[in-house]
């Protein structure tokens, strides 16, 4: 089947203790992104990867890493995690082809929260 | 920078009525527009798409929605809609320049009532 799968599903932690938010896809995809949803303010991009050794920042790349050393896998850390960063986190996947014109796969979400 | 404005927080609906939910958007050139729902619990499911072409689009489950470049909107609508619609929408638009990057809006609620 298909799919774009993320680790953990669910996860409680402390300020400061770093953690990783697993993702891979299936697809062969050359395109995948990391997203954070939040009430009232939609979905909001923390990084994109082009392809593999290739990332870039989104919309809100402060407090966070990513790394693309294979193309079915997009991990997300978090170096030192704070409160603020208590969120959904979805990781998306698409072909690159025609890039524009694809729309992305999504994993079925990290909920994550930090005391 | 593209953008996207969901106007609506909720959007409530009786059973069998037509539902539409708004969505307009800002970008430079043509732009692809993109309707996604997610159900509780789960991630976003792709709906439908307009990239060029005829301006009503149909989509999954008996979603369509119309482009309007003048008015700069693509509005969701469903002819008669069910319980199982109520879900999250939104909606996203990416230019045809740039580098993929998808800028959502904040999402409707979308509610059916029996």
């Amino acid at each position: 089947e298909a799919q774009v799968t993320q680790n953990p599903r669910y996860l409680i932690t402390v300020t400061g203790k770093k953690l990783t938010v697993t993702c891979s896809q299936n697809m062969n995809h050359e395109y995948m992104s990391w997203y954070r949803q939040d009430p009232g303010l939609g979905l909001r991009q923390i990084y994109y990867s082009m392809n593999v050794e290739v990332t870039d920042k989104g919309d809100v790349p402060e407090g966070y890493k990513v790394s693309r050393k294979e193309k079915r896998n997009f991990p997300l850390i978090l170096e030192s995690p704070s409160p603020n960063q208590t969120s959904l986190y979805f990781c998306a996947s698409s072909f690159r082809l025609a890039g524009s014109q694809n729309e992305q796969f999504f994993g079925p979400g990290t909920r994550l929260t930090v005391l | 920078a593209q953008s996207v404005a969901q106007p609506e927080d909720q959007v409530n609906v009786a059973e069998g009525n037509p539902l539409t939910v708004k969505c307009t958007y800002s970008v430079s050139g043509n732009p692809y527009l993109f309707w996604y729902v997610q159900y509780p619990n789960r991630g976003l499911q792709f709906l439908l798409k307009y990239i060029t072409g005829d301006n009503l689009v149909k989509g999954s489950y008996g979603f369509e929605a119309e482009f309007n470049k003048s008015q700069t909107s693509f509005h969701l609508k469903k002819p008669s809609a069910l319980v199982s619609d109520s879900a999250l929408y939104f909606c996203a638009v990416r230019g045809y320049y740039g580098n993929n990057r998808l800028a959502f809006g904040k999402g409707n609620q979308v509610v059916v009532i029996p």
